[in-house]
């Protein structure tokens, strides 16, 4: 049982590269978000889906997407990379109040 | 939506001292407040966890309190120790709904 994985662990970017990072869990939770995490401002909520088929924004959307590929894998898209978007990336899913949280992605924007 | 506000920011205590991190929320439909640790460089995890139809938890040497009235909610760690040293978030939200709203963090350094 190896919770929330996520790909990959680091990354570097240019201005305006695309990329997308992936969240997998196995725990057949419904729901699962995308936080972004920077000094002193906590965690951040990019985009949620409650469940297979549905994704919300959440606190800091723009310049992301995401897509809720089945019940198991939710993505997160960057298509115009920009500095502001440095920072580190938590998958989570969460079933019943209880949130896990995937390893997280660091990603730097030059 | 939910506001949580989490203080202090940073807290130093001596090995063996108590610990005390607060946070208030503004929405009277959150009934879940988790607190997670998160060590440097490592996930957040989820460390202790109380529904509002209780006041108190405790799990060894950790505990939350939770005034629904006051609308605030407190983790206590007694007997720290060095391992204790982390940021702890606390974070607040209605099982009805979807979001989880997370404080800013408390940066806890136990001393040796």
């Amino acid at each position: 049982n190896a919770g929330v994985t996520q790909t990959p662990k680091f990354q570097v970017l240019k201005t305006g590269q695309s990329m997308t990072l992936q969240c997998a869990q196995d725990m057949n939770h419904n729901s699962m978000y995308w936080y972004r995490q920077d000094p002193g401002m906590g965690l951040r909520l990019i985009y949620y889906s409650a469940s297979e088929g549905t994704t919300d924004k959440g606190e800091v959307p723009n310049g992301y997407n995401v897509s809720r590929l089945n019940k198991r894998e939710f993505s997160l898209r960057l298509e115009s990379a920009a500095p502001s978007q440095t920072s580190v990336y938590f998958c989570a899913s969460s079933e019943v109040g209880k949130q896990y949280f995937g390893p997280g992605t660091r990603l730097t924007v030059t | 939506g939910e506001n949580v506000e989490q203080h202090p920011s940073t807290l130093s205590v001596q090995e063996g001292d108590s610990a005390v991190i607060k946070c208030t929320y503004s929405d009277s439909a959150s009934n879940y407040f988790p607190w997670y640790k998160q060590e440097l460089g490592k996930r957040p995890q989820l460390i202790i966890d109380i529904r509002s139809n209780v006041g108190e938890k405790k799990d060894q040497r950790i505990a939350v309190t939770l005034n629904k009235t006051a609308k605030h909610f407190s983790l206590h760690i007694t007997e720290t120790q060095p391992e204790d040293s982390a940021v702890y978030f606390c974070a607040a939200r209605a099982l009805t709904g979807n979001q989880f709203y997370f404080g800013t963090g408390t940066s806890l350094t136990v001393i040796p």
